[in-house]
């Protein structure tokens, strides 16, 4: 059964980097045909896109922080990782990774259980 | 790239059915069929219960249902059950190549 898992700190500084793991159980990231992506949920409020990557390295990103997210993959690890420069008390948020119901024309099937990550000195 | 309009809130008694609009733009909605809705019961991670405008995945009651006129897609829940009271997300591809959220539709049953 596919399980996704997120990880990383709980508590970043602003200006700080944000990094973020999401280790996939029970399949391949480079075995299938799917896209893997990150969403974020800032308290009381609703889903925003991050981005999305294939494990060939093909990403696609939310153009709001295009500038600011790299989000990368590690087949040896199947894993793949979220980055956001310089964060600020808006990125405050639960992370969630998640799958791809197949390319990125396809919605998300599989949800990881979230990470909150907040943002304060 | 703007998120997708819902209702904030849409309120039903046991047994009854009820809607959620979920309002694009023709870049999105319009023009894909690659719309989805998501449960999210309170501390959960969501959960998928229509791909492509009507889809039911295994497991998903078929009191859910998913259509699209237009710009515009609905989720419709009948026989409301106290389970369904969660809230309620659709997201849909846009031809930017990104994905874009609706705010959300808290469901209360009444």
């Amino acid at each position: 059964q596919l399980q996704l898992q997120e990880s990383g700190p709980g508590l970043v500084k602003p200006s700080e980097t944000l990094s973020l793991t999401c280790t996939v159980a029970g399949d391949s990231i480079s075995s299938t045909n799917h896209y893997w992506g990150w969403i974020r949920q800032p308290p009381g409020k609703g889903l925003e896109w991050i981005g999305s990557i294939y494990y060939s390295g093909n990403t696609y990103y939310n153009p709001s922080l295009k500038s600011r997210v790299t989000i990368s993959v590690d087949t040896s690890k199947n894993q793949f990782s979220l980055q956001l420069r310089s964060v600020i008390a808006a990125d405050t948020a639960v992370y969630y990774c998640a799958r791809h119901k197949g390319q990125i024309l396809t919605g998300y099937s599989i949800w990881g259980q979230g990470t909150m990550v907040t943002v304060s000195s | 790239q703007s998120a997708l309009t819902q209702p904030a809130s849409v309120s039903g008694s046991p047994g009854q059915s009820i809607t959620i609009s979920c309002t694009g733009t023709s870049s999105d909605i319009g023009y894909y069929n690659y719309v989805y809705w998501y449960q999210q019961h309170p501390g959960k991670a969501p959960t998928l219960m229509i791909f492509e405008v009507s889809n039911r995945p295994p497991g998903v009651s078929n009191r859910f249902s998913g259509s699209k006129s237009g710009n515009t897609a609905s989720l419709t829940i009948s026989g409301l059950q106290a389970d369904d009271e969660a809230d309620y997300y659709c997201s849909s591809y846009a031809t930017s190549r990104t994905w874009v959220f609706g705010g959300g539709t808290k469901v209360t049953v009444l």
